[in-house]
Parts: structure tokens; C-alpha cells; sequence
């Protein structure tokens, strides 16, 4: 059963469009949510999170957009540029707690 | 300025080896865990601990042990492999557990044959 889930495993946007990746949680006790991009050969780096009391948190390029009633968060990458191609995870945690729960990933091609 | 390092990058054991996967971390963080990364299946939480001396179980902890003797070193052992272990085991750590980000490892590509 699992938690977390991205349902789309790939996507592919031509350089300087936006990039919307989508993530769907079933557990509502959920209140944290982060958001990890990982090259090939490499460990997941951090990329951006976000709180539940928020519904939107932006850094640079990157935004990421809570819905807590759909249970629904989504990563905006605008514009989109090919060294943003990678894996993306989406992780969701209880702030009172450790475990994170991650999701499958949505690998991101970026085309120049 | 290394943050987590793992070693070995590769490794191919037989059915039945015991090995210890190596985990150092130089940030001071009371917080460190494993996950196994496998295709469509995501990060899944094998062992984790929240200071020297404690750990836990996470999701998938059969067939494998954990220690934690000091704040820097993490190992995780593989008791008698699997081919269902045969996987990518990322090594993690954090500052503290409730909205700090996790500090991840290179990882290490386990073959069991």
C-alpha cells in the first residue's frame, strides 16, 4: 500500500517551458512534504518543502503547490532547463515523527 | 567538506556472504538511516537512528542489522544475502527529525547472485 505516489514515472518538456510534477498522498497525518531531485550515480539531494499550514512555497524557479483536502502536491519547475533533467522524489513525513515516506520518482527530460 | 560518505560504490556478493555496508557521516547529525532504492518501489526505509546507541526498524528490515557505536558511523549489515536484496542502498543523515532535510549518500549497487 503504498503512500505516496507518483503516477506518472516519466515526462518530457522542451527547454524554458514549465514542468508540473505531481504527487498524491493517502495518509492524512501527513503534515510535511518535501520534494528530492537525484542524478544518475548520485544520492537524492534536497530540492524544496513545504508545511501543511502553507498551500504554496517558492524558490527560485521551483514552487511547489499544497492541496490538503485532495491530498495533492505538485512541483512547478519554470523555466525548465536540461541540467534540471533527473529523477524527482516526493517524500512525506508527521513533523512529530522521523520516517519520511517517498514515492516511486518521475524522471524529468528536459530537451534543449 | 565530504557529508555522507558510503562505501563500497559497487558490490557483487554470492547467495549466503555476510558484508557490511559502510556509512560516515562529518556533519555532526544525530540522524542517520538507510533505504533501499528498487525500480517503481521509490526509497524504502530499511534501519534508522536518532543518536549513538538507539536504532530502529523501518519498512523492509528482514535480513539486515545495524549499529550505531558512534554519532559518525552507521554500517548496515547484510546477515546471509538474498538476490532479493540486490539493490541500491542509500545512506542518510539529518540534523534533526521534524522538518530538517535529509543528507543522502552516493549510494551503494548491491548484486546478489
Amino acid at each position: 500500500d503504498q503512500q505516496v505516489k507518483q503516477n506518472s514515472p516519466s515526462l518530457s518538456v522542451q527547454e524554458g517551458r514549465i514542468s508540473i510534477l505531481n504527487c498524491d498522498y493517502t495518509n492524512s497525518m501527513f503534515d510535511y512534504f518535501l520534494w528530492y531531485k537525484k542524478y544518475p550515480a548520485e544520492g537524492p539531494t534536497f530540492l524544496i518543502s513545504i508545511s501543511s499550514i502553507k498551500d504554496k512555497n517558492e524558490d527560485g524557479r521551483f514552487t511547489v503547490f499544497l492541496n490538503k483536502s485532495a491530498k495533492h502536491l505538485s512541483l512547478h519547475i519554470v523555466p525548465s532547463q536540461p541540467g534540471d533533467s533527473a529523477v524527482y522524489f516526493c517524500a512525506a513525513k508527521m513533523t512529530g515523527g522521523f520516517k519520511t515516506i517517498f514515492g516511486a520518482g518521475t524522471r524529468l527530460f528536459v530537451k534543449a | 567538506n565530504a557529508g555522507v560518505t558510503q562505501t563500497p560504490k559497487f558490490q557483487v556478493l554470492k547467495t549466503g556472504q555476510s558484508m557490511t555496508l559502510q556509512c560516515a557521516q562529518d556533519m555532526n547529525h544525530e540522524y542517520m538511516s538507510w533505504y533501499r532504492q528498487d525500480p517503481g518501489m521509490g526509497l524504502r526505509l530499511i534501519h534508522y537512528s536518532v543518536g549513538a546507541g538507539i536504532t530502529d526498524q523501518g519498512e523492509v528490515p528482514n535480513g539486515y542489522n545495524v549499529s550505531r557505536s558512534t554519532t559518525e558511523d552507521f554500517p548496515l549489515r547484510l546477515l546471509s544475502a538474498a538476490p532479493s536484496q540486490t539493490s541500491v542502498y542509500f545512506c542518510a543523515s539529518s540534523y534533526e527529525a521534524g522538518t530538517q532535510p535529509q543528507h543522502f549518500g552516493d549510494g551503494t549497487r548491491l548484486s546478489i547472485l
